[in-house]
């Protein structure tokens, strides 16, 4: 059974930093890019970073690039986002996801909150 | 990286046919096929119902099924049930590796 089991949300002030871990089993995680996905409270979803199977590419919504950085490590099964200078509007619950055209697989999602 | 167009609710009685709309434009719906539709239930995370616009992943019943016409893809869910009231979201892939969302669609069995 595929699972994705995201962890490091929390409550953190604008300006500061924040990492994300997606732990993933069930399949081999290797042979597939996943991506982050958000959600603000009450609206949509938005798509936020990708990264291919070996790591060797990394694609990102113009609002984060510059500010977040999307990682994994293979050997872990394990998926990373790494969130600087956050933002307000950066409040949402982030999901991992699998797959590079569409999001097969979800995990359950972790909050995270920018507020003074 | 503009997010495509769904009408904000949609409803149905039980049993009957509902069509949610996605409109995009040539450089995510129309020039891909690569359109999803998830559901996603009051505080719980999407699933994916449909994929590469028609496609069923396993699990997920018939009465769910999509298309796509030039720049619109389509979900209709038929024999509507209550269990299928919930958020839908489409999604396009809009090219340099780049995933948009529609804003989500409301749907209601009346």
């Amino acid at each position: 059974e595929v699972q994705l089991v995201e962890s490091g949300g929390g409550l953190v002030q604008p300006g500061g930093s924040l990492r994300l871990s997606c732990t993933a089993s069930g399949f081999t995680f290797s042979n597939y890019w996943m991506k982050w996905v958000r959600q603000a409270p009450g609206k949509g979803l938005e798509w936020v970073a990708n990264i291919k199977e070996d790591g060797s590419e990394k694609y990102y919504v113009d609002s984060v690039k510059g500010r977040f950085t999307i990682s994994r490590d293979n050997a872990k099964n394990s998926l990373s986002l790494q969130m600087d200078s956050l933002r307000v509007d950066d409040t949402a619950v982030y999901y991992c996801a699998r797959g590079k055209y569409s999001c097969a697989y979800w995990g359950q999602g972790t909050l995270v909150t920018v507020s003074s | 990286q503009s997010a495509l167009t769904q009408p904000p609710s949609a409803s149905g009685s039980p049993g009957q046919s509902v069509t949610i709309s996605c409109t995009g434009t040539s450089s995510d719906v129309g020039g891909y096929n690569y359109v999803s539709w998830f559901q996603q239930p009051p505080g719980k995370a999407p699933k994916l119902m449909i994929y590469e616009v028609s496609k069923r992943p396993s699990g997920v019943p018939d009465r769910f099924s999509g298309s796509k016409s030039g720049n619109t893809a389509s979900l209709t869910v038929s024999g509507l049930q209550a269990e299928d009231e919930a958020d839908y979201y489409c999604s396009s892939y809009a090219g340099n590796n780049n995933l948009v969302f529609g804003g989500g669609t409301k749907l209601t069995v009346l």
